[in-house]
């Protein structure tokens, strides 16, 4: 069964720490997409890859970096978490094609 | 550019009726994916239905259906029969794919239906 993993689910980080969100599919996926979901709002696209060691920016990716190691894997790091950085994170994966997105759980981040 | 606009914040509608909810976007390109998801109260993201911009027909799936009028940049999407558990919190978005941001998926801010006993 297709299915977009994401860990750790909830964490709670310190201002100016290193925080490291892990997404693993199993769907053979090309396509591998972060985004955030602030409270009430919609999901705004950080980074995206389409192959593996290749990344893309998104809309908003200040203050994040993206890792596309292999094809099942794609990693989100904050290098100095901030305050403005709690939010919910996203992952997907897409066949590139018109097959739609399938998405992750969601990771719950709380910066203090 | 690409860009996705809901404006309706939040529907309230009688359950076993029908609502609309309306979704505009920008693109440049000529052939574009649109999808409406569905975020339920646990979170969870769920794919409801697709339209591909090429298709003239308006896709349907179960109650869900699209009113797609291209000349506009609209995408609508149409529940019918409401049910109390079609409260949730619905999303458009595009995904473009003939120009360099192929694969780039855009979401709308979403719209809160709440549906009524």
């Amino acid at each position: 069964e297709a299915a977009v993993t994401q860990s750790p689910r909830s964490k709670v980080a310190v201002t100016g720490g290193k925080v490291t969100l892990s997404c693993h599919q199993t769907n053979n996926h090309d396509y591998m997409y972060w985004y955030r979901q602030d409270t009430g709002h919609g999901l705004r696209l950080i980074h995206y890859s389409y192959v593996a060691d290749s990344t893309e920016k998104g809309d908003i990716p200040d203050g994040y970096k993206a890792s596309r190691p292999s094809q099942e894997n794609f990693s989100l790091i904050l290098e100095l978490a901030s305050l403005s950085q709690t939010a919910v994170y996203f992952c997907a994966s897409s066949d590139g094609g018109h097959q739609a997105p399938l998405f992750g759980e969601g990771t719950r981040l709380s910066v203090l | 550019a690409q860009k996705v606009t809901q404006t309706q914040t939040s529907i309230s509608v009688m359950e076993k009726t029908t609502v609309t909810m309306d979704c505009v976007y920008e693109t440049q390109d000529s052939s574009y994916f649109l999808f409406w998801y569905k975020q339920t109260a646990s979170g969870e993201i769920v794919f409801l239905i697709r339209q591909d911009s090429y298709k003239k027909e308006n896709a349907t799936v179960g109650h869900y259906s699209l009113n797609f009028q291209k000349p506009k940049s609209s995408i609508g999407l149409i529940i019918t029969a409401t049910q109390i558990e079609d409260s949730a919190v619905y999303f458009c978005a595009m995904r473009e794919i003939m120009n360099y941001n192929q694969g780039k998926l855009i979401f709308g801010q979403g719209t809160k239906l709440s549906i009524k006993p």
